[in-house]
């Protein structure tokens, strides 16, 4: 069974800041999703990440697949990116159910 | 259109009542999941159908009955609940369950169990 982690687990930023969320993992992958939940709310799918790095407005993801570690940049934070964060692993192509991490609760103040 | 639509938003029934939340998609999606999300937690897997057919049951009780008539709609009716049941119902579809691609979330169900 994949163990799926995520770092910090609450990050409070201040509105402008870059910020940095980690995923580590413990079994070989496919593909890494970040997902993005705000309070209350459905699920976002941001990225799908199998290698390298994906860019989308201020959001870049990474992945590492030798370390298995992936993490989610934000650049020039803003209140509205206040959300919890999301990883959720693949392990297979063929295999039909994610591993989710726990998430992380970023709050951006104004 | 690259929504996965789920109606109602929010919902309130009673242990007695027989309802069914929906979810529909117009990406063309093979693969569909019906999750189940509790305060502060991740989403838990309850079903995934493959081009219309049932392929995964987490062992998820009877109550819950899911349903898929065509390959853009998924029901999940629902009958006898308790209030342990209360929840967000989260929809989702991607491309084929083999290649999750255009992995997509629904802004899912709110229910509360009286």
């Amino acid at each position: 069974k994949n163990e799926v982690e995520q770092s910090p687990q609450n990050l409070t930023a201040q509105e402008g800041e870059f910020i940095t969320i980690n995923c580590s993992y413990s079994v070989g992958i496919s593909a890494l999703h970040w997902l993005q939940q705000h309070p209350g709310g459905g699920i976002v799918s941001l990225f799908m990440l199998s290698s390298g790095k994906k860019k989308h407005g201020r959001l870049i993801a990474t992945i590492n697949i030798q370390e298995k570690h992936s993490s989610l940049h934000i650049t020039a934070s803003h209140p509205r990116d206040s959300a919890v964060y999301i990883c959720a692993v693949d392990p297979h192509f063929g295999n039909e159910k994610l591993t989710f991490g726990t998430g992380t609760r970023l709050t951006i103040i104004p | 259109d690259t929504e996965v639509t789920q109606t109602p938003k929010h919902l309130v029934m009673g242990m007695t009542n027989k309802k069914s939340l929906k979810c529909e998609q117009h990406m063309g999606h093979r693969a569909m999941y019906w999750y189940k999300q509790k305060a502060k937690k991740p989403p838990e897997l309850m079903f995934v159908y493959s081009y219309e057919k049932l392929s995964i049951n987490e062992s998820v009780p009877s109550r819950f009955s899911p349903e898929c008539p065509n390959s853009s709609l998924l029901n999940l009716h629902l009958h006898a609940l308790q209030p342990e049941d209360s929840a967000l119902y989260l929809c989702a579809s991607s491309h084929r369950t083999g290649q999750r691609y255009g992995y997509t979330f629904g802004s899912g169900t709110r229910l509360t169990v009286v």
